[in-house]
């Protein structure tokens, strides 16, 4: 079965701070993408990254990077020096390549507060 | 590129009511999916069209909800005989091809069931 879990519910924050919001998934799979969208207040989903699972290297996007481990079967996201438009809730999803359907696959989401 | 497009962007509605909502996807997109986003959740797989054809169904979807996507452009939903269960946030997202690029979402409709 596949299952994406968000542990961290909410984080809280200060401005500068760095913050990582942890992911795990589950996928009997071997090709599959992972994924991270932002939901601003506005509630519309905003594509972050998308991952390939034969594809372990870390990523960096400016103040975003993405740690990707296999091993663990995890694929955490860090924000260096968080900004207040950084507020948001950040969703996790799986998608199994070998379906054929590009179906994402979501955690529940951590909510992530930061505050000036 | 104008986005996926969702009307309305709120309904509010009576219990037992109907209400349908429509999707507009980015032209050109072949796929559109329907997801379910509940308070405090993450979206929630509905079902999704290639082109016209409605390829998969979520076990989400009663047999009170129904979708179409008649020329594979835009898309409605359908909810007969409204519940309070049914009261979420509906998005829509469209993409091009398969896993070549990742799901477009709108900003969904928020539906409260009175």
């Amino acid at each position: 079965a596949q299952k994406v879990t968000q542990a961290q519910t909410e984080i809280s924050v200060v401005e500068k701070e760095d913050v990582t919001l942890d992911c795990v998934y589950e996928t009997r799979d071997t090709t599959y993408y992972l994924f991270w969208y932002k939901q601003p207040p506005s509630g519309e989903l905003v594509f972050l990254i998308r991952r390939n699972s034969f594809d372990e290297q870390n990523e960096i996007s400016g103040r975003y990077s993405w740690n990707f481990q296999k091993s663990t079967s995890s694929f955490n996201f860090t924000i260096t020096a968080s900004q207040v438009v950084d507020s948001a809730v950040y969703f996790c999803a799986l998608s199994e390549a070998g379906r054929n359907t590009d179906k994402l696959i979501f955690g529940t989401g951590t909510r992530l507060q930061v505050f000036p | 590129d104008t986005g996926v497009s969702q009307n309305p962007r709120h309904k509010i509605t009576k219990r037992g009511q109907n209400v349908t909502f429509r999707c507009d996807p980015i032209s050109e997109h072949n796929r559109l999916y329907w997801y379910r986003q509940t308070l405090g959740q993450g979206p929630e797989f509905l079902t999704y069209f290639q082109n016209e054809a409605q390829l998969e169904k979520s076990r989400l979807l009663s047999d009170r909800f129904s979708a179409e996507r008649p020329k594979g452009s835009f898309s409605t939903l359908e909810i007969q005989r409204t519940e309070q269960g049914d009261s979420a946030m509906y998005l829509c997202a469209s993409i091009l091809g398969q896993g070549d690029s990742p799901l477009h979402f709108g900003n969904g409709t928020r539906l409260t069931v009175t």
